[in-house]
């Protein structure tokens, strides 16, 4: 079975201050990666995925297999970060490919 | 381009009516799914279709919901009798059938959302 654990229920952190969403998942295979980011009144949104090693918005996420972790990690919150993240795994469950998601994070950033 | 589109926004309804959900997915994706977001808890699969197919549907809590896909085009989520534990957010996301160029990489676009309330 394939899960994704997002610990923290609620972030706040001031403007200008590094920023780290936690996400730890389990998958027996080689996973696929990503986060997703709902902003207030618009639609859940690809940020970015491991396979492409991007920076997104100065966001960027590193796979870590040995501690099974995929932290989304940004040097200096803005304001407009503000929003819901979710940490999502794709995999093979019960013969499937499945996109598994955490429960999410909501980032606060205090101005 | 349009967007997913998800009919309707909100729906309160009581226990033991029946609700419909639909979506209209990106025109072209052969992939659609179904997700459900209960308060506090993981936005979690319910079922996926490929054109008119369902290709899983291990996520779909009961013989309550119904999901169909007539034609390949937009799909309809249907709970009845509607229970107080399916209050939630029901989001539908659709995407292409990823190909080798694209090293399998599948986008997902999601809709809007339906708000799900059950009284």
């Amino acid at each position: 079975a394939q899960r994704v654990t997002q610990p923290e229920k609620l972030l706040s952190v001031f403007k200008g201050a590094p920023v780290e969403l936690k996400c730890n998942y389990s998958y027996s295979g080689s996973p696929e990666l990503f986060w997703y980011v709902q902003y207030s009144r618009q639609r859940l949104q690809l940020l970015l995925r491991h396979i492409s090693r991007e920076s997104i918005k100065g966001f960027t996420a590193d796979l870590n297999k040995g501690e099974t972790s995929f932290h989304l990690k940004k040097p200096f919150a803005q304001e407009e970060d503000s929003a819901m993240y979710y940490c999502a795994l794709r995999g093979y469950s019960g013969g499937y490919q499945k996109v598994t998601f955490g429960t999410g994070t909501k980032l606060q950033v205090i101005p | 381009e349009a967007g997913v589109t998800q009919f309707p926004s909100h729906s309160v309804i009581e226990k033991g009516q029946t609700v419909t959900l639909r979506c209209d997915p990106i025109s072209g994706h052969d992939n659609l799914y179904w997700y459900r977001r209960v308060m506090g808890k993981e936005i979690k699969f319910l079922l996926h279709f490929v054109k008119e197919s369902k290709q899983d549907e291990s996520g779909m809590p009961n013989n309550r919901f119904l999901a169909e896909r007539t034609g390949g085009t937009y799909s309809t989520l249907k709970v009845q009798p509607a229970e107080l534990e399916d209050s939630g957010v029901y989001f539908c996301a659709s995407s292409h059938r990823p190909t080798a160029r694209q090293g399998y990489y599948e986008k997902l676009f999601f809709g809007s959302g339906t708000q799900l309330s059950v009284l």
